[in-house]
Order: structure tokens, then sequence, then C-alpha cells
């Protein structure tokens, strides 16, 4: 089965910019998606088909996939982006969710 | 804009069904164009996907679970729902239902706010 493979935990300095990658066997030939979960809450929605954001969600999400690796980026990172993070693709027949990185704001 | 809202018990005995039913409201789900879905998310854990269902009735499921699931869909109600057999301790979790969105390629949005089921005798 596929897997997707996110880092556990990634921290930012308020103000700067976030990077999560989510990688998996030529992932860059999939569509990713990425959903962010706060605490309690359900996960929203953040980016879809690698790059594309929905109505709602700030500029300063962004994201990117290639080769082995697809990345979310959270630029000028604030206070509320604090959040796990999941990667999201479809193979074989079977959505497949990442393990979920955590993002702390410093 | 559409909204789902998961319901069901919040505790059920080993070896017995679980059942869940989400209701969607701000869309029907006869109007096609979307699958629905469950999703659940073990305590502290990442996400799983279980399965989803078109208005139709053409269901895909995840195939680590596919011989205990059952989606169904009852569009006179605009309500779609699971079923878990023979649970498990193991299937203690957070139950989202979800609208999917996309043709070839599927997302998951919006979600509903979630159900937490323990599973206990």
């Amino acid at each position: 089965s596929y897997e997707l493979t996110q880092p556990l935990s990634v921290s930012v300095a308020l103000g700067q910019t976030a990077r999560i990658t989510c990688g998996g066997n030529n992932i860059g030939s999939k569509n990713v998606h990425w959903y962010q979960q706060k605490p309690g809450q359900a996960p929203v929605l953040v980016i879809y088909r690698d790059s594309n954001r929905p109505s709602g969600i700030p500029e300063r999400f962004s994201g990117s996939n290639s080769g082995n690796t697809a990345t979310l980026t959270i630029s000028r990172a604030q206070a509320g982006d604090e959040a796990d993070y999941y990667c999201q693709v479809w193979d074989s027949s079977t959505e497949v969710f990442g393990g979920g990185t955590k993002l702390t704001v410093l | 804009q559409v909204q789902l809202q998961e319901s069901g018990p919040g505790l059920v005995k080993p070896s017995q069904t679980l059942s869940l039913t989400c209701t969607v409201s701000g869309g029907s789900i006869s109007s096609g164009g979307y699958y629905w879905s469950w999703i659940r998310q073990h305590p502290g854990k990442g996400l799983e996907w279980i399965g989803y269902i078109y208005y139709s009735g053409s269901t895909y499921y995840n195939p680590s679970l596919k011989s205990r699931v059952t989606i169904s869909v009852d569009t006179s109600k605009n309500q779609f729902s699971l079923k878990l057999s023979s649970v498990t301790a193991a299937d203690t979790a957070v139950y989202y239902c979800a609208r999917v969105v996309g043709s070839a390629i599927h997302w998951f949005d919006p979600w509903g706010q979630g159900t937490l089921v323990t599973v206990s005798s």
C-alpha cells in the first residue's frame, strides 16, 4: 500500500515561513491535498490538487509537488496557524493520508 | 453553504455494530456531482478513510475495512449512514463525515464536526 511520510513536528518563528513536507514514492505524479486541524476541531481543507487554495484560505498558504516530495508552505506564520497538518492522495482505489505534522509557532 | 452533522451512539459494545448517520444541510445529496464519505481518527492519531457513496448507491470502501463496512444513502432524508460490524476497542475513534469533491481526483470539503465513538463493555 502507498505510504505518505510527514515529519512529526515543525517549528517556525512568528512571521517566518514554515514548510511541511509529505514524502511518497513518485508523489509528483499524484495530486496532493492538505488539511489543517486545530485541537478539538474537524480538519479543514487548505490546499487541493497540489497548489490550489479554497476560497477563504489566506494567500499565505501555498503548495508544491515534485519528485518524491510535496510541500505545504505557510508564509508569515501566525499564532493561529498552530495546528496539525495532513496530506492526502488517491492511490490504488484508496484515499491515503499522511501521519500528520504538528506545527508550532514560536 | 453545505454543512454536515454526524449523529449516533457514543458507546458501542464489543462485537456489536457501530451505526452513525450524517445529515447534510445546505445542499441536496440527490443533486449529484459529489460522493459522500466517512473518515475516522483514532485518539491522538492520524486520519483513516473508511469509504464513500454516491447518491445512486455506488460505493467505494477502504480495503482494510471492507469486510465490516456498509455505507448507505437515504436521499429522502438527505442523509447517509455508516455501519461497522464486529467492532473492537481498536474501532474507538472520532468519526467524521465529509463531502467528496472532484471527479477522478478527490478531496474532502467540508467536514462534519465529528463524533466520538467508544467501544467498551
